[in-house]
């Protein structure tokens, strides 16, 4: 079927508000990972889901970022309280299994600017 | 992220010349993968390495992981401005809960 969607595409926000980024794997993928990509930057992994679990939450820069998925499927990356050092490129990507050979497929990514 | 280092950081070369990216870290690459980004676009997949001395080509790109599986490198042939890009190079290392980019090589070809 389609690839990896995320929505929204573009979110424009004030300072101090929350914001939810939302992500559709590849329908049977089970490995979904979130990254950011800073202007000019390469990619910073945040965090990463086997099912509905994530094992390693340490990569997520602050207590402000939260991630979850349920049904194996759907996941959402919230951000409370944002700060202008949080805008940048939101990827999401997933792969059929978290094996070494599995490449991830990548989503359009979503554009989180604060103002 | 600092576990994997590429260079050059960007590159400016003429249609039809050879070039060549390298991605190296101190820790063994479990599995090494090469993806382009076109700007303000997605990441496509290229290849994936996994085994100590591989070689895969597709196109006119190349992509070869060293014996001690701690280098890999991305050679295109005969560029062509379609080429144009940022290239990045992905890892498996020690923590299989993470994952690891470089901080991508850009890529411009003058027609």
């Amino acid at each position: 079927g389609a690839g990896v969607s995320q929505s929204p595409s573009n979110k424009v926000t004030e300072k101090g508000k929350d914001v939810e980024l939302r992500c559709d794997p590849i329908s049977g993928h089970t490995a979904l990972y979130w990254y950011r990509q800073s202007l000019g930057q390469g990619l910073e992994f945040l965090i990463y889901f086997q099912g509905n679990s994530a094992p390693d939450k340490s990569g997520l820069p602050s207590d402000r970022f939260s991630a979850e998925r349920t049904g194996g499927s759907v996941s959402t990356l919230t951000i409370q309280r944002t700060q202008q050092e949080d805008s940048a490129v939101y990827l999401c990507a997933s792969s059929r299994t978290r094996d070494i050979n599995n490449e991830q497929f990548f989503g359009p990514g979503t554009r989180l600017t604060v103002l | 992220s600092q576990e994997l280092e590429q260079s050059p950081q960007s590159l400016i070369v003429q249609e039809g010349k050879n070039l060549t990216i390298n991605c190296t870290s101190s820790k063994t690459l479990y599995g090494l993968y090469w993806y382009k980004q076109k700007y303000g676009e997605g990441l496509i997949f290229l290849m994936m390495l996994q085994k100590g001395g591989e070689e895969k080509s597709h196109e006119k790109i190349t992509a070869k992981l060293d014996e001690k599986k701690q280098q890999s490198s991305l050679h295109i042939t005969a560029s062509q401005p379609s080429h144009a890009g940022i290239y990045l190079c992905g890892a498996d290392l020690y923590n299989f809960n993470k994952f690891y980019f470089g901080s991508g090589t850009k890529l411009n070809v003058k027609p």
